[in-house]
Formats: C-alpha cells, sequence, structure tokens
C-alpha cells in the first residue's frame, strides 16, 4: 500500500532555532496537509498544500508541495517550546477519499 | 467555530463486547473519515462516507461496521472486541467542493480489558 517516509524521526532543538522536515513517497498526491499532535489529542491541521511547487506559510510556518507530487517539507521558524509535538504529513490521491498519514516526526525543544 | 465533535472521549470495555462510537461533523462538512491510532503509531485509515454513502475502505476489521446517517453524523460499531483494538479513534470531516481539508475531533480512547 502507499506509504509515506517522514524524517527526521524525532529532533531535539534549541529554542529559537529553525526547524525542517519532510515527507517523501513512491506515489503522487494531489493534496499535502500538515498536522500537529499532542499527547492524547486529536491532530490539529497546521496548512494544506493543493498544487505542486506551492508554497504557503501559516506564521512561523512554511510548507512546500513538491514538484514531482511526491513530496512535502514544513519548516518552523525561531521555534518555541509549545512547538513540541508530533508533526504529521497526510496526503490524498486523486479520486480518494481517504488521507494516508506520514510516520512523523517528533520534535522537542530545549529551552 | 464548531468543531469535529467525538463521544465518548472515553470507553473501557470487556473483550468480546460491543462499542459504538459517534461522530459530529462540522456543521455543512459532507465526509466524515475514521481513524485509529495506537500508541506511537500513525493514524491508520479506517472508513469515510461522502454524503452518507461509503466512499473508502482502508484495513478496518471485518468485525467493525460504520454508517453515516442523514443528519450527517456517524458512528462506528465495533464487536467482539479484542485486546488489540485498544487505541485512539479519530473522527475527521471535510467539505469536499472547499479544499478537502480534514480536521480531526479530539478522539475516543477505546481501552479493552
Amino acid at each position: 500500500g502507499q506509504q509515506l517516509n517522514q524524517s527526521p524521526q524525532s529532533m531535539f532543538i534549541q529554542e529559537g532555532e529553525d526547524v525542517s522536515m519532510n515527507c517523501t513517497s513512491s506515489s503522487i498526491f494531489n493534496t499535502w496537509l500538515w498536522y500537529k499532535q499532542d499527547p492524547g489529542e486529536g491532530p490539529v491541521l497546521l496548512i494544506a498544500l493543493y498544487k505542486a511547487g506551492e508554497l504557503t506559510s501559516n506564521g512561523r510556518l512554511t510548507a512546500q508541495f513538491g514538484i514531482t507530487r511526491k513530496d512535502s517539507f514544513l519548516n518552523i521558524s525561531a521555534s518555541i517550546p509549545s512547538d513540541v509535538g508530533i508533526y504529521f504529513c497526510a496526503g490524498q490521491t486523486s479520486g480518494t477519499y481517504k488521507y494516508i498519514f506520514g510516520t512523523g516526526t517528533r520534535l522537542k525543544v530545549l529551552a | 467555530a464548531a468543531g469535529v465533535i467525538q463521544s465518548p472521549r472515553h470507553l473501557i470495555k470487556e473483550k468480546r463486547e460491543t462499542a459504538t462510537l459517534k461522530c459530529y461533523p462540522i456543521p455543512r462538512h459532507d465526509t466524515v473519515y475514521w481513524y485509529q491510532q495506537g500508541p506511537g503509531q500513525d493514524p491508520q485509515f479506517l472508513i469515510s462516507f461522502y454524503e452518507k454513502m461509503q466512499s473508502d475502505k482502508g484495513s478496518i476489521p471485518d468485525r467493525f461496521s460504520a454508517q453515516q446517517f442523514s443528519d450527517y453524523h456517524s458512528e462506528l460499531n465495533m464487536s467482539s472486541l479484542e485486546l488489540g483494538d485498544s487505541a485512539l479513534y479519530f473522527c475527521a470531516s471535510s467539505l469536499r467542493s472547499f479544499g478537502w481539508e480534514a480536521f480531526f475531533g479530539q478522539g475516543t480512547r477505546l481501552t479493552v480489558v
């Protein structure tokens, strides 16, 4: 089945640093969503991407839809302690009514 | 703004019992998705409904069934529960004509003992 590989799996960073993570697949996706999930809570939508090459920002977050439509990137600038959590990408292929989730990137911010 | 509402938030059942999880999508959203998330895992797609019709199916056990009602709320029915069914179950909803952005509820934590 379709798989989305996220990297890195986890990362520790200092407060104020920038963070980059990516999501790759062997399949082509029409839509990419990025979520943040806190323990025991539901995923919260951060950014949605709909076109290859699209670059979208939401505050300190910036995400891009890869040109090949097989990958996506999320950047967080000037990280703060509340950025701690698990970040998931999720992709949807044309004609389907489901999102496939990536394996997640666990972010820990050191104050 | 109204969000996706799931009930109950927590549920404890014994093996072989039945559980029903409910999901109330964001008003006017026409698509509902169900996901299962085990400890330390990513959410796994179970099933989705568009305009009250089943639209896609993932790795949902035969013991599970779901439906979407005329008021667009959805229920996930789980029978013959097994210990391995213990997980967080999430419902999400989206509006097909508005970008397919899927918004998740707070989830139901099911514990099978």
